[in-house]
């Protein structure tokens, strides 16, 4: 099956610690992003990546991290910096930016998520 | 509608009915558009989407009509069923727009039995 997968589905950590996020896609896209959503809220992108080793900063970068050291795989690391961390975080994917030829969709495609819980 | 704080608007239907959903946008340079459907604690799902070429596209038992002019964009649902309920978020594009996504705040949908 193809698809994009998310783990774990929940996650706790104390304070002050660092926590990496995994997100695989076996749809072959050059293009991942990650999302932020709290209760009751839209989605607030993080980052997002167009290629392999090239990534670029969302909107609420600050106290993130990524790599895309392969095309199937863009991890999140929430590091302590992040205030707030604690939130329902969801990954997706798409056609490159690069890879278009024209008409293509923009559909971006997500994982199940993961819910981090920090106390 | 509108969002108030952190409290997403909210429609509540009778199964059976027609549901309307309805999105502002503010980039007048949006030229593609998306409708997803989230259901709790899981990753949003597409449903459909319009180019802006185009006023209206319909899909199964959706229809989704753009209006450009005052940047409107809906999403309509006919026989709503309790398999709907659920949170809609428009999202737009633009060609050049660097191939990212800009989502709206949601709209949750409640079908009463």
């Amino acid at each position: 099956d193809g698809g994009i997968t998310q783990s774990p589905k929940y996650l706790f950590r104390k304070e002050g610690q660092n926590v990496t996020l995994s997100c695989e896609q076996n749809l072959n896209h050059d293009a991942m992003y990650w999302y932020r959503q709290d209760p009751g809220q839209g989605l607030r992108l993080i980052y997002y990546s167009q290629i392999v080793n090239d990534f670029q900063k969302g909107d609420i970068a600050e106290g993130y991290s990524v790599s895309r050291e392969k095309k199937e795989s863009f991890p999140l690391t929430v590091t302590s910096a992040q205030k707030n961390p604690t939130a329902f975080y969801l990954c997706a994917s798409s056609i490159g930016r690069k890879t278009r030829t024209g008409g293509e969709p923009y559909e971006q495609y997500f994982g199940p998520g993961t819910r981090l819980t920090v106390t | 509608g509108e969002s108030v704080g952190l409290h997403l608007p909210t429609l509540s239907v009778q199964e059976g009915d027609n549901s309307i959903i309805n999105c502002a946008y503010s980039n007048s340079a949006s030229d593609y558009f998306i409708w997803y459907k989230q259901e709790s604690g899981k990753g949003p799902q597409f449903i459909i989407d319009i180019r802006s070429n185009m006023d209206k596209r319909q899909g199964q038992r959706v229809t989704v009509l753009l209006n450009k002019t005052v940047k409107h964009l809906s999403l309509q649902i006919a026989a709503t069923q309790p398999g709907d309920s659920a949170v809609y978020f428009c999202a737009e594009t633009s060609t050049g727009g660097g191939n990212k996504l800009t989502f709206g705040t949601g709209t949750q949908l409640k079908v009463e039995l």
